[in-house]
C-alpha cells in the first residue's frame, strides 16, 4: 500500500515569501504529526491532529507557522513570510488510531532553503 | 522533561563487522515507549522497532538485535555482520503515555564500508 507522501520535495522561497507544504498520509490513519529536521539534528515536534482536530501545536516556533487538516486526511504547513531561519526539512508522519504510542510512519520530507 | 541522547555522532566499520549504537532517555514516567528509525539518504525514516516500558526482554530481528535496560535507561541496537546497506542515519526516540509527541535523539550516522 501507498506509505506517507509529501509534496514538493524540494522548495527554495526567498527570505519573506509564503510557502506551503503538503502531505498526504496513510489512508484511514487518524493521527498525523508535523516535525522540522534541522541539518544534523533529529526532528523536533511541530504539531498533531486527529482527525481534523488540531489537538497540539506546542512546538509551532512562532505564529508565522500554520497547520490545517480540514477534512482529516490531507494537511497543509504553511510558513508565511519565510525566514532563513526556517530552512529545515519539513517531515509528516500517520499513525493508525489515536493511540499516543501508536507508531508513526514518516514520509520523505520537504527540504525547505530559505534564501 | 524528557530527553534522548545519542552520544556517538558518526561510526564507521568494515563490512561483516558488528557494531552497536547507543540510546541513552530521561522520562519520569512509569508509562512510555521507545523505537528506533533508521534515515537512508533518501531521507525518510523507516521504523525498526517499538518497545514499550513493561517490556525489557531483548528482541533479535534477523542481523538486528535490541538491549533494554530500564536500569540504565538504555536502549541500545546491535547490527551483526554489517552491510553496506546499513549506512544510515539512526535515530532513538521516545514517547510518552498519553502524549502525541516523539523525542527524538540527534542520532548516529553509521558508516560501513566495503
Amino acid at each position: 500500500g501507498a506509505g506517507v507522501s509529501q509534496s514538493p520535495r524540494y522548495k527554495v522561497a526567498k527570505r519573506g515569501q509564503d510557502v506551503a507544504l503538503r502531505c498526504d498520509p496513510i489512508s484511514g490513519h487518524v493521527s498525523l504529526f508535523w516535525y522540522q529536521q534541522a541539518l544534523g539534528q533529529g526532528p523536533e515536534f511541530l504539531t498533531y491532529f486527529q482527525n481534523e482536530a488540531q489537538l497540539d501545536k506546542s512546538g509551532l516556533p512562532s505564529d508565522r507557522f500554520f497547520a490545517e487538516r480540514p477534512e482529516g486526511s490531507v494537511s497543509t504547513l504553511k510558513i508565511q513570510r519565510t525566514q532563513q531561519e526556517d530552512s529545515a526539512v519539513y517531515l509528516c508522519a500517520s499513525s493508525l488510531r489515536e493511540t499516543s504510542t501508536d507508531t508513526q510512519y514518516f514520509g520523505p520530507g520537504t527540504r525547505l532553503t530559505v534564501l | 522533561a524528557q530527553k534522548v541522547t545519542q552520544a556517538q555522532t558518526e561510526i564507521s566499520v568494515v563490512e561483516k563487522e558488528d557494531v552497536t549504537l547507543d540510546c541513552v532517555y530521561e522520562t519520569r514516567d512509569t508509562t512510555y515507549y521507545l523505537f528506533w528509525y533508521k534515515q537512508p539518504p533518501s531521507g525518510e525514516l523507516v521504523f525498526l522497532i517499538r518497545r514499550n516500558s513493561f517490556d525489557e526482554q531483548n528482541e533479535i530481528s534477523g542481523r538486528y538485535s535490541w538491549n533494554f535496560q530500564k536500569s540504565t535507561s538504555s536502549f541500545n541496537f546491535t547490527i551483526t555482520a554489517s552491510q553496506v546497506v546499513d549506512s544510515a542515519v539512526y535515530f532513538c526516540a521516545l514517547t510518552r503515555y498519553n502524549f502525541n509527541k516523539f523525542y527524538f535523539g540527534s542520532g548516529t550516522k553509521l558508516n560501513v564500508k566495503p
